[in-house]
């Protein structure tokens, strides 16, 4: 497999549920990224990891709690969510090295997420 | 605080009807103006990385300019398959070095 894969691609929850969303990068990136997409909205940030260590938690509700056990997978588990949480949450990697990387983020195809 | 933003929010046009995209942004320090693509379902692919003003990068039919506060992305004699949503998005020289703050898009149908 190449590239970022994302499973599962769609999941129906109810709000007491709980589950979990897994990300794989293949590209050998220091870098994961869990991003929120929904309709009308731009792309919003929410964890950020790297080399496993979380460097960014942009105000994101405890609802959702990122799990990253090595460099190349990434979770994010979910508990109690609203309706509103209904979204494509996509995975992203990047290589980061300070001044001179190019800042790319490489996407899966993510999963698209109901709340019921 | 970034902005940016992306115009028109949709865009239809017919094959081979050139035309550009807009992406207006504000940034105290800009490191890298970034396109992707994104086609339904799926997540954005990456176009394009810009640097600096006067900058232009091209792909087949998809060129790519910047000044110091616009992009745009031209497309010349667009396809079907050009149809997407196109989005932009920046990385500010004094912020994260892992933030790109991303515009709405721009849904184009390009129609045979």
């Amino acid at each position: 497999e190449t590239g970022v894969t994302q499973t599962p691609r769609h999941l129906v929850m109810g709000m007491t549920n709980k589950k979990s969303l897994k990300c794989e990068q293949h590209l050998g990136h220091n870098a994961m990224y869990w991003y929120k997409q929904s309709a009308k909205k731009p792309l919003e940030l929410m964890f950020v990891y790297n080399f496993k260590e979380q460097t960014e938690n942009n105000s994101v509700p405890s609802r959702f709690s990122p799990e990253c056990p090595n460099s190349s997978h990434l979770f994010l588990h979910l508990h109690t969510l609203q309706p509103e949480d209904s979204a494509l949450y996509l995975c992203a990697s990047s290589q980061v090295t300070g001044s001179s990387d190019t800042g790319e983020l490489f996407f899966g195809e993510g999963s698209r997420l109901t709340v019921l | 605080e970034d902005q940016v933003t992306q115009s028109p929010e949709a865009l239809r046009l017919q094959e081979g009807e050139s035309s550009s995209l807009n992406c207006s942004y504000t940034v105290s320090g800009l490191r890298g103006l970034f396109w992707y693509r994104q086609d339904p379902g799926k997540g954005p692919e990456f176009l394009f990385t810009l640097y600096s003003a006067g900058e232009e990068k091209e792909k087949e039919r998809l060129k790519a300019t910047l000044t110091k506060k616009e992009s745009f992305l031209h497309i010349t004699a667009p396809k079907p398959e050009d149809s997407a949503t196109y989005l932009c998005a920046l990385r500010d020289s004094g912020g994260s070095n892992y933030k790109l703050t991303f515009g709405k898009g721009t849904l184009l149908t390009v129609n045979p």
